[in-house]
């Protein structure tokens, strides 16, 4: 299994600003994950980060407006920039458990508010 | 093209009652099935899942989901719901070594005392 843990819980924004969520993992993984929780919906992923290289975005997500870091096997960040009131929603760091069973562990979430 | 459709947004029973969560896929190759549960304000957990072998999966809390493949379903079962059940579920599909999750939208369980 794996602990994450994810900050800031939650936080309101105003509209036009930034703001970064770290994700820190208790074991080394080759492979994070960020996804978005809008509001009555389900979880769309927005990007895989791994160490050492660009972060792999999914369709409909760009690197400008979600900036990834991923320094060492343990630490992620996700920016959410210029930030509106549609990016209101929950943003969720993931991993995939050992021996590719397909089993994610996440963190307890990042809920923004934007203004 | 892999995708997953649950069926009833919010579900409501009364504690003690059966819970039926339904969850049906669509997928071109086996499946690896999973629940997650989500608590108010918390990560997804997982619940159980199903990659191969039997077809009738134990789970935590006393949850079991049965695979069918003729019906392309996994359907989440409880024999007598819990107030502490209330929670969102949510019904995936993963294909081994893509590292890509198709998650169903979600029901919302709630149980009446």
């Amino acid at each position: 299994s794996a602990v994450i843990s994810q900050k800031p819980s939650r936080d309101i924004c105003q509209r036009g600003t930034s703001l970064t969520i770290q994700c820190q993992v208790d074991s080394q993984v080759t492979m994070m994950f960020w996804y978005r929780q809008q509001p009555g919906q389900s979880l769309t992923l927005i990007a895989t980060a791994n160490q050492g290289s660009e972060a792999t975005y999914e369709s409909g997500f760009v690197i400008d407006k979600f900036p990834i870091s991923r320094p060492n096997l343990t630490f992620s960040t996700l920016t959410v920039s210029n930030m509106s009131p549609e990016d209101s929603s929950i943003y969720l760091c993931s991993v995939m458990g050992q021996g590719n069973t397909g089993e994610l562990f996440f963190g307890e979430g990042s809920r923004l508010t934007v203004l | 093209a892999q995708s997953v459709t649950q069926l009833g947004s919010h579900v409501s029973v009364s504690e003690g009652a059966l819970v039926l969560l339904r969850c049906n896929y669509s997928s071109s190759v086996p499946p690896y099935l999973f629940w997650y549960v989500q608590y108010p304000n918390q990560g997804l957990q997982l619940l159980l899942k199903y990659t191969t072998g039997a077809t009738l999966v134990k789970g935590i809390n006393g949850f079991e989901a049965e695979f069918k493949k003729s019906e392309t379903s996994f359907h989440l079962t409880k024999p007598s719901a819990h107030m502490s059940d209330a929670a969102e579920y949510f019904c995936a599909v993963y294909t081994s070594g893509t590292y890509k999750y198709i998650f169903g939208t979600g029901t919302r369980l709630k149980v009446l005392a």
